[in-house]
């Protein structure tokens, strides 16, 4: 069945260096990429999205890419501040009837001070 | 602004008991989804609606059954409740295809549930 593989679990960067984040999805037929992050106690919220006729997206300090071919994608968090800390979750839709999103297990990222 | 909310933050149930988890979203959307979240495991689609009386299957719907009598109300039920159900329980929404931008793949999360059973 459709999968998504995300990795690493735990991350841990110093404040102000790079963190990124990788999945592969199995669906070749995924056209929609979103990530989400869940601070403590808190539920997940959209941080940013891509569709899979763009490669690259931006907002501020976090990117995505997109390797459609290879069926990779990633985040980008530029400039990590401590309040960066949550978990991440990336995610593949798929189509089977309705709108089925695929989750991957989630990256908890700690940022240092 | 978005709003999905859940019948109860926390729930204590004993093995064998019918559970019932409320969930209601305001903003008039065609999709509801269950999931649980258990460490290292991530978000895990137990089921999802696109429309009213309409329901599938997700990735790990055993044990589990689903109502949506009205719209905005999806419900999640354990007929008979047991330890391996212990757990966070999440709903979320989203627009159907009606959405003619990006925005209708967006899904809004509740508070969510964390259900022990005895």
């Amino acid at each position: 069945g459709e999968n998504v593989e995300q990795h690493p679990s735990t991350l841990s960067v110093q404040e102000g260096d790079s963190a990124v984040i990788k999945c592969t999805y199995s669906d070749s037929a995924s056209n929609y990429f979103p990530w989400y992050k869940q601070e403590l106690g808190k539920r997940p919220q959209l941080i940013i999205d891509i569709r899979s006729n763009v490669g690259e997206k931006k907002d501020q300090r976090i990117a995505v890419t997109l390797n459609k071919t290879a069926k990779h994608f990633s985040l980008h968090i530029t400039e990590t501040q401590p309040e960066d800390s949550a978990v991440y979750f990336c995610a593949a839709r798929v189509r089977t009837g309705g709108f089925k999103t695929i989750f991957g297990a989630g990256t908890r990222l700690f940022v240092k001070a | 602004d978005v709003k999905v909310t859940q019948s109860s933050r926390y729930l204590v149930k004993r093995t064998g008991e019918k559970v019932f988890l409320e969930c209601v979203q305001d903003m008039d959307h065609e999709n509801m989804f269950w999931y649980r979240q258990d460490p290292g495991l991530g978000l895990r689609l137990i089921y999802f609606s696109y429309d009213v009386k309409m329901k599938e299957k997700g990735d790990i719907p055993e044990g589990y059954s689903v109502s949506r009598e009205k719209k905005e109300r999806f419900s999640l039920i354990l007929e008979s409740a047991s330890t391996n159900q212990t757990s966070m329980y999440l709903c979320a929404s989203s627009l159907g295809t009606r959405g003619a931008t990006l925005k209708y793949n967006e899904q809004f999360f509740g508070p969510g549930t964390r259900l022990t059973v005895l």
